[in-house]
């Protein structure tokens, strides 16, 4: 049962321009939500995170924004630059202390994002 | 700095022979990870182990073990590879409180033929 759905599939990108990354999750006990962000040849690193207490989280120029009762939440990456080119997973996880999910994280299926220069 | 490390980048095996991969992490984390990462299905979790000898089925468990004899060590084991196992494996390891970043290493290509 896939749980975090992750679109789109790929995403092509002019330099200067906006990429968006939609994700949707089922489990309404999840209460941390992470990017990563992966690169050829790489593991996956944590970009950014946000928790549902708050709507949007901007770190430079990447920005989650988070709707609770939509069970939804995305990337935005402002300004993309052929740097940004890279794998990018969305996730979530119960990482309630004291919980007995050990932070596991289930992922959606990935995001390819080329931005030309 | 942080740092987790996998024993092989690259890896080919036979249908049917046992396969173990390594992955060594030193940041002292009682929490670490097996994910296995394919096209268009992102990261699934194998298996994860929250403490020394202990160990969890994730959602793919299938085909696969695990041990945890040091708490810096975690195998995952193929006891009999088949061509379905050809992934990308990851390994990753975290703190059991405060941030749940999980810090991962660079990947096992494995081909089974």
């Amino acid at each position: 049962q896939q749980q975090v759905k992750q679109s789109p599939q790929s995403l092509i990108v002019q330099k200067g321009g906006i990429s968006i990354i939609n994700c949707a999750y089922e489990n309404t006990a999840f209460d941390y939500f992470p990017w990563y962000q992966q690169f050829p040849g790489k593991g996956p690193a944590l970009l950014i995170a946000i928790r549902p207490d708050v709507s949007e989280k901007k770190e430079g120029r990447f920005t989650i924004s988070f709707n609770k009762s939509a069970k939804q939440f995305s990337l935005h990456i402002m300004d993309s630059q052929p740097g940004d080119s890279a794998t990018y997973f969305c996730a979530a996880s119960i990482g309630r202390a004291g919980g007995t999910s050990y932070g596991k994280l289930t992922f959606g299926q990935g995001t390819i994002l080329t931005v030309h220069p | 700095d942080v740092k987790v490390t996998q024993s092989s980048r690259y890896l080919v095996k036979r249908t049917g022979e046992k396969v173990f991969l390594e992955c060594v992490q030193d940041m002292d984390h009682e929490n670490m990870f097996w994910y296995r990462q394919d096209p268009g299905l992102g990261l699934r979790l194998i298996y994860f182990s929250y403490d020394v000898k202990m160990k969890e089925k994730g959602d793919i468990p299938e085909g696969y073990s695990v041990s945890r004899e040091k708490k810096e060590r975690f195998s995952l084991i193929l006891e009999s590879a088949s061509t379905n196992q050809t992934s990308m494996y990851l390994c990753a390891s975290r703190a059991p409180r405060g941030p749940y970043e999980q810090y991962f290493g660079p990947g096992t290509r494995l081909t089974v033929t």
